[in-house]
């Protein structure tokens, strides 16, 4: 069964720490995407990224870096969280391949908290 | 991505078929219909997509209008475990894209 996993479901940070959310995909994806989904506010791209090393900023990337070393992971990086980062934050891939469909596979979801 | 709007609710009888109704009348020829769903406190999940024909596969079948202008999304023996957040979503198809979800449908399968 194809996955997209997420570190945590559930994280509770304090303003101005470091936070790094982590994602993983089996399924050899070209394309990662990080996303937050707010009540109201539907789901917002913030980074996404069609290969290793690269990257593109979505609707939303302030106060958001992102970094992929390596093709199966796409890591979001909040330099200094702020209680505004509170969201449930998505992390998706899909294939490249001009065969695919383009379906994107969604991670289960970190629901942040910064306090 | 061309507009989507659909029923912001809808409920249906446990082993009945639902049908959730979607309309893009402003789709483009190049632009596929494609549908998620998020189950509460779970990220969404793809359901099906098309171009024109109808198409069926595991999860549902998607029926598109000959003009294109509208869709249905059906659920055939719908269960509790497809109470969800139905999202119509019109696309084009090809690369590394956003998704834009709207509000979607809430589906409420009753027992």
């Amino acid at each position: 069964d194809v996955k997209v996993t997420q570190s945590s479901r559930y994280l509770v940070k304090r303003t101005g720490e470091k936070v790094f959310l982590e994602c993983v995909q089996d399924m050899d994806h070209e394309n990662m995407f990080w996303y937050r989904q707010d009540p109201g506010l539907g789901l917002r791209l913030i980074y996404f990224s069609y290969d290793v090393k690269m990257k593109e900023k979505g609707d939303i990337p302030e106060g958001y870096s992102v970094s992929r070393e390596k093709k199966e992971r796409f890591s979001l990086i909040l330099e200094s969280a702020s209680t505004n980062q509170t969201s449930m934050y998505l992390c998706a891939s899909s294939s490249g391949r001009l065969s695919s469909y383009n379906e994107q596979f969604f991670g289960p979801g970190t629901r942040l908290t910064v306090l | 991505d061309a507009k989507t709007t659909q029923p912001t609710s809808m409920d249906c009888a446990e082993g009945r078929a639902a049908n959730l109704p979607c309309n893009h009348s402003t789709i483009s020829g190049n632009e596929y219909v494609y549908w998620y769903r998020q189950i509460h406190s779970q990220g969404p999940q793809y359901i099906i997509h098309g171009l024109k024909n109808n198409e069926t596969n595991e999860m549902a079948s998607l029926i598109i209008t000959e003009d294109r202008k509208s869709s249905t999304l059906i659920l055939p023996h719908a269960t509790l475990r497809d109470t969800a957040v139905y999202y119509c979503i019109v696309r084009v198809y090809q690369g590394a894209q956003k998704l834009v979800f709207g509000q979607g449908t809430r589906l409420t399968i009753n027992p």
